[in-house]
């Protein structure tokens, strides 16, 4: 069985600084890892995904993660915050052959401070 | 541009009713889903369908269904509403093959009281 648990509830940063949010997956057979944004009153939106190619990703917005296979991590990072990027942020795994099924983390609200 | 849409996107019912929640989606995604999000739960898989007349119950489906008699819509039922079931719902839709990359609805947010 596949899991997501993210790190963090609430993390706030001040605008300019680094964002790190924290994912951690269990699968037991190789995962497809996912960053989803939620913005308020919105539904969500793809950030960036992993699928077993390269173990950086780029996603939208300035946002990239790594695949960390012997940390089982999928952090989620950008260099300098901008008030924009104040929303929830859902990590999420899906396994081949099931056909897209989500496995959602808890989700993390990330404030940006001005 | 093809969307998924949902409705309503507000919705109050009283307990015991039967509520049904509309997606339809323009993809022409054979992949829906249907999810609903709780605080300090993320989002938890209802049920799904990979094509016409194919159902699956998800990790939380007890006192929900779904039918697909076209590509194009998902309903969900509410046999017979709870105040547990007061949630925010999202429907997504993925194409076969592509690992995971949904899109979603706006969602609805249903209170039962």
């Amino acid at each position: 069985a596949q899991s997501v648990t993210q790190l963090g509830s609430h993390v706030s940063v001040s605008e300019g600084a680094l964002v790190l949010l924290r994912c951690n997956y269990s699968s037991s057979v190789p995962p497809y890892l996912f960053w989803y944004v939620q913005y308020p009153n919105q539904g969500l939106q793809l950030l960036l995904k992993y699928t077993s190619a390269a173990t950086l990703v780029k996603g939208i917005n300035g946002f990239e993660a790594e695949f960390k296979k012997s940390e089982t991590s999928f952090h989620l990072t950008k260099p300098s915050a901008h008030m924009s990027d104040a929303a929830e942020y859902f990590c999420a795994v899906s396994v081949q052959n099931q056909g897209g099924k989500l496995i959602f983390g808890q989700g993390t609200e990330l404030s940006v401070k001005p | 541009d093809a969307e998924i849409t949902q409705s309503p996107r507000h919705k109050i019912t009283e307990t015991g009713r039967q509520v049904t929640l509309a997606c339809h989606q323009t993809w022409n995604h054979n992949n829906m889903f249907w999810y609903r999000q709780d605080l300090g739960h993320g989002l938890r898989l209802i049920h799904y369908s990979y094509g016409v007349q194919d159902t699956n119950k998800g990790e939380v489906s007890d006192g929900y269904s779904v039918s697909r008699s076209n590509t194009e819509d998902l309903p969900l039922t509410l046999e017979s509403a709870a105040s547990s079931q007061t949630s925010v719902y999202f429907c997504a839709s993925s194409e076969s093959g592509t690992p995971g990359t949904a899109f979603f609805g706006q969602g609805t947010r249903l209170t039962v009281v």
